[in-house]
């Protein structure tokens, strides 16, 4: 069965300063990957998703993502955070592009903006 | 273009009673997904339906139920609620599900309480 993690609940990140957010996943063929993110009270919003091709993904708001089979992971970064970019983000992963079949998420990690 | 809208957007019912959600997907848009969100589980897929057929279906009891109308609209029903059924319920739409230029977009969820 496909499974995501990401290992870190909570991360604290000071206004200005680039992020890295991780995630791994497990999944037997090649998989569709997804990055979305929660404000509080709100939907998921997508960042960024990956098929094939070009393994560095750019994404809206000025995020981006590395593909790396080799290390089975999906991390997202940034280069330099805003307060607004505190929110809840979801690493997940799918059969499909558009999730016919459901979408695996992961844990999410929580992002704190210090200023 | 209107978003995905879903009602109630709060909802407090006692253990026993059953509840209908509702959710319409992005004009156009005929693949609509339901998913639940808790502190402990995270982000789980229940079903997804398109063209008023369920088409996959997550890992949750009989309870949980829905169904899709020829417009697109969705509605989940919940009979028999137990406390460990309070969480945020989400739906998103896409145009079909399947094609890898998909993008599922997501309604802002009904909070469902169970006392």
């Amino acid at each position: 069965a496909q499974s995501v993690t990401q290992p870190d609940i909570h991360i604290t990140v000071s206004e200005g300063a680039s992020l890295e957010l991780r995630c791994n996943y497990s999944y037997g063929a090649t998989p569709y990957l997804f990055w979305y993110v929660q404000s509080p009270g709100q939907g998921l919003q997508l960042l960024l998703k990956y098929f094939s091709g070009d393994t560095l993904v750019q994404g809206i708001k000025g995020f981006e993502a590395e593909f790396k089979r080799s290390q089975s992971s999906f991390n997202l970064r940034k280069p330099s955070v805003h307060w607004s970019d505190a929110a809840e983000y979801f690493c997940a992963v799918g059969n499909s592009g558009g999730g016919a079949d459901g979408l695996t998420f992961g844990k999410g990690t929580h992002l704190i903006i210090q200023p | 273009k209107a978003g995905v809208t879903q009602t109630p957007r709060y909802l407090i019912k006692t253990r026993g009673q059953q509840v209908t959600l509702s959710c319409s997907p992005i004009s156009g848009h005929r693949s609509v997904s339901w998913y639940q969100q808790t502190p402990g589980q995270g982000l789980q897929f229940l079903f997804e339906y398109f063209s008023e057929t369920q088409r996959n279906k997550g890992n949750f009891p009989g309870r949980f139920s829905g169904r899709q109308f020829s417009n697109s609209r969705s509605e989940m029903n919940v009979s028999t609620l137990e406390l460990g059924d309070s969480a945020l319920y989400l739906c998103a739409s896409s145009l079909s599900g399947l094609a890898v230029t998909d993008t599922q977009y997501f309604g802002p969820g009904t909070r469902l309480t169970v006392l």
